[in-house]
Parts: C-alpha cells; structure tokens; sequence
C-alpha cells in the first residue's frame, strides 16, 4: 500500500510569488490533514478535510492560505503571495476513519517551503 | 489552549536506555501519541496511550499519567537507528485534530 506522498519535497521561491503543494492521500482515506512547522517550533494543525468537504479549518493562518480538495481524492495547499514567515515543513496527513486518535493517521514526509 | 513540553535534546550509548518525559496542559484529552521523526521523512506513529498505565511495544514502552498530564517514552537496547527527534502529541477535544510538543531529538553514540 502506498503512503502519503506529498509534492514538491522541497520548493524555494521569493516573497511575493505564488507556490502550491500538493498532497496524495493513502487511497480510500477519506479524512486529510494539513499541518504546518516552521522553524523552531512545533508542528500545527491547519486544516481537515472529509472528502472534499472542509471540517475545520481553524489553524490556516490567514487568507493567503487555500486549500482544496477537488473530488475527494488529492489535496493542494495554495500560498499566494508567499511571506517570509510562511517558510516551514507543510505536512499531510490522512486517515480512513474521522479520528486521528489511535492509530489510524499516516503522515507524508512534508513539503520544505522556504521564501527569500 | 494546548501546552505540551519536552526536552529539546537527549544524548545517550548504543545498548542503553533513553527515556523521554512529555507534559501537557490541554483542552480535552483522547489520548497521547509518540511519533518518531527522521531527518527529512514523515512521522511515524510509535504509541498510543488513552488509559494510565505502561504500553509495551518491543524495545519502545509508554506511559501515560492522565491526573499529572505526563507521558513518557522508553527506548530501551537503544541502536544507532534510534537516532531521530520524538515527537509527543495529544489529540484534543476534536478528536481528528493532534497538537504536538516540539520534538526530542535523540542521538545514540557508539
């Protein structure tokens, strides 16, 4: 069975410029979540989707942050226009059921995003 | 709001113990979890822990302490592949959301 695999594994662009991650769940996984590490600090819950529904997307930092989930299957994460303090590790995470409590979320190894 | 706390660093031999103390301060509990990191990979779940008590799983064991909000982490027979940060995280309220402490990287010495 194939992980969580997320797109680019590294992305470097200038303050001001548009960049979109994408992420592939594990197949059959209706639940996906995007969390966020920037340097230093601890990884943050941004968002969860049910298929292509947004169940909560209380930790997207602000409105230059879009995610989408178009037809239930991969995810993109849209940052436009890029700040300085969005460089960080963007992870995906997906599971079958709609709790990450246990032992069901499976992670991707994370987008490196650094903006200069 | 959720606090969680561990140490930033721990250094330990090969064939040794290492144990890892998480806190935590948070609104609503479902259990904590112990995710291992390496360099560049995803996380991958280790333990889960809801009820007080010792997990055993192999060479890594958890504890949970639900009146003290604490957790930890045991590796035992500790190899040079056990070098990696730790990662303690306790799902809340939501329970389809974790909120994560900052990581315990462990390097193991020959």
């Amino acid at each position: 069975e194939a992980g969580v695999t997320q797109f680019p594994s590294h992305s470097v662009i200038e303050k001001g410029q548009t960049v979109t991650l994408r992420c592939d769940p594990i197949s059959g996984h209706d639940n996906l979540y995007w969390y966020r590490r920037v340097m230093g600090k601890e990884i943050k819950f941004l968002l969860h989707f049910v298929k292509e529904s947004k169940q909560d997307e209380s930790g997207m930092p602000n409105n230059r942050f879009l995610a989408e989930r178009t037809g239930g299957t991969y995810s993109t994460l849209k940052v436009q226009p890029a700040e300085l303090e969005d460089s960080g590790v963007y992870f995906c995470a997906s599971s079958r059921t709609n709790r990450v409590v246990g032992t069901e979320a499976f992670f991707g190894q994370g987008t490196r995003l650094t903006v200069v | 709001g959720q606090n969680i706390d561990q140490p930033t660093e721990m250094t330990a031999t090969e064939g040794a113990i290492v144990q890892i103390n998480c806190t935590y301060q948070t609104s609503g509990f479902n259990g904590l979890f112990w995710y291992q990191q390496h360099a560049g990979e995803a996380p991958t779940f280790l333990s889960y822990n809801v009820l007080d008590g010792l997990e055993e799983k192999g060479r890594f064991s958890s504890f949970l302490s639900r009146s003290k909000g604490y957790s930890y982490l045991l590796l035992k027979e500790l190899q040079m592949k056990d070098s990696a940060s730790y990662l303690c995280a306790v799902g809340g309220s939501n329970d389809y959301k974790l909120s994560f402490g900052a990581g315990t990287t462990v390097t193991v010495r020959a």
